[in-house]
């Protein structure tokens, strides 16, 4: 067990539908990070949290927004969703500080299978 | 940009044989690299890192990976393989810069262990 928990394990919904995907860090983290794996695009990286603030931001489409909150867990909102977004959403959680910590690992969450029908 | 790249989409070893995953990496400064596996319906397991230091890196289950500069390439190897190690194995770079320590991935190699 990695210590971080994503919920829900599996999303099934319909084309143009919203849905939220939560991740709860490992104690002590303060960086979320965002990642899609899909069969055409691999493993890739959307967008990291630090402490409540974004921080980069990779190959995530407009439609998708995500935030930290104060106690550290994340959310990643999926809107106006297409059939191309059907996904395994994976979130991880690292320990690092603001201006170093690339050395860190980043331990990731089992995930949530999103389907769109 | 740092990248990685891993040549081969399946190994097929017997058990009890050596295994070796490939993993070459291109990366500008000092690469940190990390091989992560995935077991079906679960998520990432980190397995080992190279940062600096020792060319021979020792890992989870028996997993060690081996940094060679001059090829720039981190192969993970294990001695005698196990049925039980049969999934996907992800090599990765830390793409760092001000503000963002992502991983980039490798497109995965799926090993098949049979018995």
């Amino acid at each position: 067990d990695s210590g971080v928990t994503q919920t829900p394990k599996h999303l099934i919904t319909a084309t143009g539908q919203r849905v939220t995907l939560r991740c709860s860090p490992r104690s002590g983290d303060l960086s979320v990070y965002w990642y899609q794996q899909s069969l055409d695009q691999g493993l890739q990286f959307l967008i990291q949290y630090y402490n409540g603030e974004e921080r980069a931001k990779g190959n995530i489409l407009e439609r998708f927004s995500a935030q930290q909150f104060p106690d550290l867990h994340s959310e990643l909102n999926l809107s106006s969703l297409e059939l191309g977004d059907s996904a395994l959403y994976f979130c991880a959680s690292s320990v690092e500080s603001r201006t170093g910590g690339a050395k860190n690992i980043q331990y990731f969450g089992a995930g949530t299978r999103l389907s769109v029908l | 940009a740092q990248s990685v790249a891993q040549p081969e989409d399946q190994v097929n070893v017997a058990e009890g044989n050596p295994l070796t995953v490939k993993c070459t990496y291109s990366v500008s400064g000092n690469p940190y690299l990390f091989w992560y596996v995935q077991y079906p319906n679960r998520g990432l397991q980190f397995l080992l890192k190279y940062i600096t230091g020792d060319n021979l890196v020792k890992g989870s289950y028996g997993f060690e990976a081996e940094f060679n500069k001059s090829q720039t390439s981190f192969h993970l190897k294990k001695p005698s393989a196990l049925v039980s190690d049969s999934a996907l194995y992800f090599c990765a770079v830390r793409d760092w810069g001000t503000g963002f320590q992502k991983l980039v991935f490798g497109t995965g190699t799926r090993l098949l262990v049979s018995p």
